[in-house]
């Protein structure tokens, strides 16, 4: 199955499952993207980019697919695991200030 | 590979003391940055430096100081520390230009102000 959280605080996953996560961008003229993971008392680390001229881009069972018409992006983990447990943000190019993100709970 | 280092990683300080939080980076990066992080708050900036010899405030500079030492070294003083200062404070750092690439995260300070 999958869990979405759209532009919401929290997700919660049962293990195995397919989790997406959603972010909105403001500048139309943005052309890199960015998403990062904090792991609770660490800080963030990068996971996955893409740039404009993608649309969808593919690591180790992350996926992050970019609608430019929407100014939309999304961060996909397929099935997620307990160490995916953790705070997701999404980033745009010269925008240095992060929202809160969207933390993730990984059911057992 | 160290990546960036912060130091120290726990801190708890007096209202009005002062103190100076360091970083350091191994990766050659022009921009380095530092970050206070509150509970659903997010990653604030409060300093960031473009390069060597420049520093620029973010959207929280009040009550605190920057200084870009080296390529290396960038570091953040609380002159007269405040309560309201206690937070998780990040230091990063990136290639090239000052937001254009991703950013590398040290592991943070965790400071108490009683």
């Amino acid at each position: 199955g999958e869990s979405v959280g759209l532009h919401l605080p929290t997700l919660s996953v049962q293990e195995g499952d397919n989790s997406i996560i959603n972010c909105a961008y403001s500048n139309s003229a943005s052309d890199y993207f960015i998403w990062y993971k904090q792991e609770s008392g660490k800080g963030p680390q990068f996971i996955i980019d893409i740039r404009s001229n993608m649309d969808k881009r593919q690591g180790q069972r992350v996926t992050v697919l970019l609608n430019k018409t929407v100014k939309h992006l999304s961060l996909q983990i397929a099935a997620t695991q307990p160490g995916d447990s953790a705070v997701y943000f999404c980033a745009e190019k010269f925008k240095l200030s992060f929202g809160a993100g969207t933390t993730v709970t990984v059911r057992a | 590979n160290a990546g960036v280092t912060q130091t120290p990683k726990f801190q708890v300080l007096k209202t009005g003391q002062s103190m100076t939080l360091q970083c350091a980076q191994d990766m050659n990066h022009n921009s380095m940055y530092w970050y206070r992080q509150d509970p659903g708050m997010g990653l604030r900036l409060i300093y960031y430096s473009a390069s060597e010899g420049t520093t620029d405030k973010g959207e929280v500079p009040n009550g605190y100081n920057v200084s870009r030492l080296n390529k290396r070294e960038f570091s953040l003083r609380l002159e007269s520390a405040a309560p309201s200062q206690t937070s998780v404070y990040f230091c990063a750092s990136s290639n090239g230009r000052a937001g254009a690439e991703k950013l590398f995260f040290g592991s943070g300070t965790q400071l108490s102000v009683l």
